[in-house]
């Protein structure tokens, strides 16, 4: 079964300093891993998906890396801003169900 | 943007009564999805949907819980006899080539 772990749970940024995210997976055979971000209380919004033949993927000040042989993919948000206050879900597609990482709790201290 | 839509968004029940959940999804997308997430938890798989039957199931998804897609359109989940722990967010998706479309969910209360 694959099981999804994010570190940290939980940070603090004061704004303007870069976002670094880890997510780590247990079974590699993977087809894609995809990053989310939820609003309390909120749906989940799709940031960047990585197919499995990638090793990264960028949109904007986002960029996520995969190295799935040795079962990682990490976030990296460049100048972050109040408005990245969010949780930011990990989730690897292993033949048509995604595991869920707890997710990282961020805040952006202006 | 294409979007996933649920409805209700929230929708508060008594305990054994039975609860149906709607999805529109992503129109021109094959596979379908419920997962739920209890307060405080990880997003779990409950179903998938492909083809008009289901193709994968976890174990969550016991008996009393059933999908549908009545129509071209819409997509259900059907919970037959609520108990206090199905208090969850339920969420709708649908995949495509550009990954999974998440609804915004409807948050479900049994009391």
């Amino acid at each position: 079964k694959q099981e999804v772990t994010q570190i940290p749970a939980a940070l603090s940024v004061p704004e303007g300093e870069n976002l670094v995210l880890n997510c780590s997976f247990t079974d590699s055979a993977i087809y894609n891993l995809q990053w989310f971000r939820q609003d309390p209380g909120k749906g989940l919004t799709s940031l960047l998906l990585i197919q499995s033949s990638q090793r990264e993927q960028t949109s904007g000040r986002l960029n996520a890396s995969l190295d799935k042989s040795s079962g990682r993919s990490t976030l990296y948000i460049a100048a972050s801003q109040p408005g990245d206050s969010a949780t930011y879900l990990c989730a690897v597609d292993g033949n048509n169900r995604l595991a869920f990482g707890k997710g990282n709790q961020v805040v952006v201290i202006p | 943007e294409p979007e996933v839509t649920q409805t209700p968004s929230h929708q508060v029940t008594q305990m054994g009564q039975e609860v149906i959940l709607r999805c529109v999804p992503i129109s021109n997308h094959l596979y379908f999805y419920w997962y739920r997430q209890i307060l405080g938890q990880k997003v779990e798989f409950l179903v998938s949907f492909y083809n008009n039957e289901i193709s994968e199931k976890s174990e969550i998804f016991d008996d009393q819980f059933s999908v549908e897609r009545p129509d071209g359109s819409n997509f259900t989940l059907k919970i037959r006899s609520t108990k206090l722990e199905d208090s969850a967010m339920y969420f709708c998706a649908s995949e495509g080539i550009y990954g999974y479309t998440f609804g915004s969910g409807t948050r479900l209360t049994v009391v």
